[in-house]
């Protein structure tokens, strides 16, 4: 079966960096999209981009542009995302999501990895 | 860059009632190349990641009850959950991805 299983929580001091993995199985990786969304505590969904998973490409929104990096080791079928210089806003649960190939939305989400960045 | 407008932010229900969630666009998203509005809805349970409900305004994902229906065009659109059961609690998210993605707000489902 489609899974997309993240890495676990993290507990990180500003100005460190995190990097968030996401590793993809039942399918095949490369023919589909690998989103990122930003849940903050009791807030909503926010889009942070995706990367192109045959080419590597990736595409950040706008709030996202310099201290977030997504990559792959397609090889293990993994998708990652790298924080930066991390700042208290950080705090938030990050998912992963696969966009459907044929039908847009994102039809498949990892289990979300909880980001705390404190002192 | 489009904002999605969520309406109401939460709404109370009995077990058993149809309720209705807006979402309006700033700007349309009907594509006049297809005729399909750039549309999906989300629902996401406590402590759970967002499940896709529909997708193209009006087209279920498999394996979601008849009970949720997608409707609208252009920039307002509706979500309907029929017969609301205990299971329905959660947050609705509805997304636009015509010019990249956003989320609206959210509108969340409590019991009355």
């Amino acid at each position: 079966q489609i899974q997309l299983v993240q890495s676990g929580p993290e507990l990180k001091k500003p100005g460190e960096s995190v990097k968030i993995s996401c590793k993809a199985s039942g399918y095949t990786f490369t023919d589909y999209a690998m989103h990122w969304v930003k849940q903050a505590p009791g807030k909503g969904l926010k889009w942070m981009g995706w990367i192109n998973t045959y080419t590597g490409k990736p595409t950040y929104a706008d709030d996202f542009k310099g201290r977030f990096v997504f990559s792959l080791e397609a090889s293990a079928s993994t998708a990652n995302l790298q924080i930066s210089n991390l700042k208290n806003e950080d705090t938030a649960t990050y998912f992963c999501a696969r966009e459907g190939k044929r039908d847009p939305g994102f039809d498949y989400w990892g289990q979300g990895v909880m980001v705390t960045v404190s002192s | 860059d489009i904002v999605m407008t969520q309406s109401p932010s939460s709404l109370a229900v009995s077990a058993g009632e149809t309720v209705t969630i807006n979402c309006k666009s700033s700007q349309s998203l009907l594509y006049s190349g297809n005729q399909k509005n750039y549309l999906a809805w989300y629902q996401q349970k406590p402590g759970q990641s967002p499940k896709l409900l529909i997708y193209w305004a009006s087209t279920r994902q498999s394996g979601v009850p008849d009970r949720f229906i997608g409707s609208g065009s252009g920039t307002d659109f509706t979500l309907t959950i029929s017969s609301v059961q205990a299971e329905d609690l959660a947050i609705y998210y509805c997304q636009q991805y015509y010019d990249t993605y956003t989320f609206g707000a959210g509108t969340k489902l409590e019991l009355k």
